[in-house]
C-alpha cells in the first residue's frame, strides 16, 4: 500500500456518461497529480494541484475537470465520455511541487463502451 | 529538446549483464529529474530524484547520473536480474512547472 488511495479501481460506463474518480493523497502530501495512460501509451500529464490550488495543466480535455478539496483529496471529473477516454487514470502525490518523488496510487481503470 | 525522450524504447539483456539507457530533457530552466520503475500491472515506484548537475545516485545495483547543461541522464543497472524487468520512466520539471514523463524504456532480462 503506497498510501495513495484511488477509487474506484475499475469502472465501466457508456459513451456520453459522466464519471468521477477520487484520490486521497499520502498523509502529509500537499500536491496531487493526475495522469492518463491509454493503451500502449506512456503517462500523459493531465493536471496538478498544490494545497487546493491548480498548479500546472497538461493536455487535459475541456470535458475533463478536477479539483482539490480542503482535506487535500482530489477528484477528476470526466464528462461526455467517448470510447477513446478508456484508460488507466493514475493519481500521484508528493509533499511539494516536484523536488520530491511522486507516490502513485494503484490507478482507476475506466472502460467506456 | 522540447520533450522528455528516452532511448531505447525497449531493451533485451541477458541475466548477469550490465546495461544502461538514456533520458534526454530540455536543459533550459531545469528544476529536477525523476526516475521511476514501473512493473507490469503495478504503479510506478520512485527510484531517484536528481537536481544538481553532476549528481550521481545509487540504489543497490541501480545508479543514475545527471548532466543538466546538456540535458541528459543515464540509468545504469549492474548485473541484471530477472526481477529488474520493468519499464523505466524518467520525468523532468522545467521551472518548477509540470512533471513531464518520457515514454519509458521497457527492459526485459532473459534468464
Amino acid at each position: 500500500d503506497s498510501g495513495v488511495t484511488q477509487t474506484p479501481k475499475h469502472l465501466i460506463t457508456a459513451t456520453g456518461q459522466r464519471v468521477t474518480l477520487r484520490c486521497s493523497p499520502r498523509s502529509g502530501d500537499l500536491s496531487v497529480y493526475w495522469y492518463q495512460q491509454s493503451l500502449d501509451q506512456g503517462l500523459q500529464f493531465l493536471i496538478q494541484y498544490y494545497n487546493g490550488e491548480e498548479r500546472a495543466k497538461g493536455n487535459i480535455l475541456e470535458r475533463f475537470s478536477a479539483q482539490q478539496f480542503p482535506d487535500l483529496h482530489s477528484e477528476l471529473n470526466l464528462s461526455s465520455l467517448e470510447l477513446g477516454d478508456s484508460a488507466l487514470y493514475f493519481c500521484a502525490s508528493s509533499p511539494d511541487s516536484g523536488a520530491n518523488v511522486l507516490t502513485f496510487g494503484a490507478g482507476s481503470r475506466l472502460t467506456v463502451l | 529538446i522540447l520533450n522528455v525522450e528516452q532511448s531505447p524504447q525497449s531493451l533485451h539483456v541477458q541475466e548477469g549483464d550490465s546495461t544502461n539507457f538514456t533520458c534526454s530533457f530540455p536543459s533550459s530552466n531545469f528544476y529536477a529529474l525523476h526516475w521511476y520503475r514501473w512493473e507490469t500491472a503495478k504503479s510506478p515506484e520512485a527510484l531517484f530524484v536528481m537536481t544538481l548537475n553532476g549528481d550521481e545516485k545509487k540504489k543497490g545495483r541501480i545508479s543514475a547520473t545527471l548532466n543538466t547543461k546538456e540535458g541528459y541522464s543515464y540509468l545504469y543497472i549492474k548485473g541484471s536480474q530477472p526481477e529488474d524487468s520493468a519499464t523505466y520512466l524518467c520525468a523532468s520539471i522545467q521551472g518548477a512547472q509540470k512533471l513531464v514523463f518520457g515514454q519509458g524504456t521497457r527492459l526485459t532480462i532473459n534468464p
